[in-house]
């Protein structure tokens, strides 16, 4: 059984960059999995952000394109997510995610609230 | 990108009663590619039903999925109180990948 971790900073400047990682444990992280980041605004709806494949090759949000990033340290048994220039906009709680496919999630993490506030 | 309509917005039951809630896309959707989430206050989702009527490990089979196309539905087949909870659908589009959630149906107590 798969289980996921989110960890970071609850407040963010605006025009700073969002950095969470994901640890993970119950899985080796060396099949060919998807590991991905799902956001949710306070009192709204899911939003896909991106996934990275085992291959290291990686797909994002068209809306976020150009500012966000998904990595994998195996070694470390984590993933991360970095979200540039952030606004009030991105405010959200942050999911981490895992599947075999990508074409829907298994596993999700407990979610982390991360705040864009001066 | 493909958009996702769910209907009703809130749907008010009670205990026994059968739910279906719907899911229409803005264009057609394999059906590999369509899933369903409940997700309870506090709680992250929990992935109900994907490939649009495939059981996920451990959901119980008072839950279906069925559609094609632009059109599906999600049916609770007798409510129990622990399903009453916001459902949203989801799907996949391979060609340019991008990936969508519905905005959501709420199952509440009536």
């Amino acid at each position: 059984q798969v289980q996921l971790q989110e960890s970071g900073p609850g407040l963010v400047k605006p025009s700073q960059t969002l950095s969470l990682s994901c640890s993970v444990s119950g899985a080796s992280m060396r099949g060919d999995d998807y590991w991905g980041w799902i956001r949710q605004p306070p009192g709204k709806g899911l939003e896909w952000i991106g996934y990275s494949y085992y291959s290291g090759s990686t797909s994002y949000s068209p809306s976020l394109r150009g500012r966000v990033s998904i990595s994998v340290d195996r070694s470390k048994k984590q993933f991360s997510l970095r979200l540039t220039s952030v606004t009030a906009a991105d405010t959200a709680i942050y999911y981490c995610v895992n599947s075999g496919w990508p074409y829907y999630f298994d596993y999700w993490g407990l979610g982390t609230l991360v705040t864009v506030s001066s | 990108e493909i958009v996702l309509t769910q209907s009703p917005g809130t749907l008010s039951l009670s205990p026994g009663d059968r739910a279906t809630l719907s899911c229409r896309a803005s264009q057609s959707v394999s059906t590999s590619y369509l899933a369903w989430y409940q997700q309870k206050p506090g709680q992250a989702p929990r992935l109900l039903i994907y490939g649009a009527s495939t059981r996920a490990t451990g959901i119980p089979d008072r839950f279906s999925g069925s559609g094609s196309g632009t059109d599906f539905a999600l049916t609770i087949s007798r409510l129990e109180p622990e399903d009453f909870a916001l459902y949203y659908c989801q799907q996949y589009q391979q060609y340019g990948t991008s990936l969508t959630f519905g905005g959501g149906t709420k199952v509440e107590i009536k």
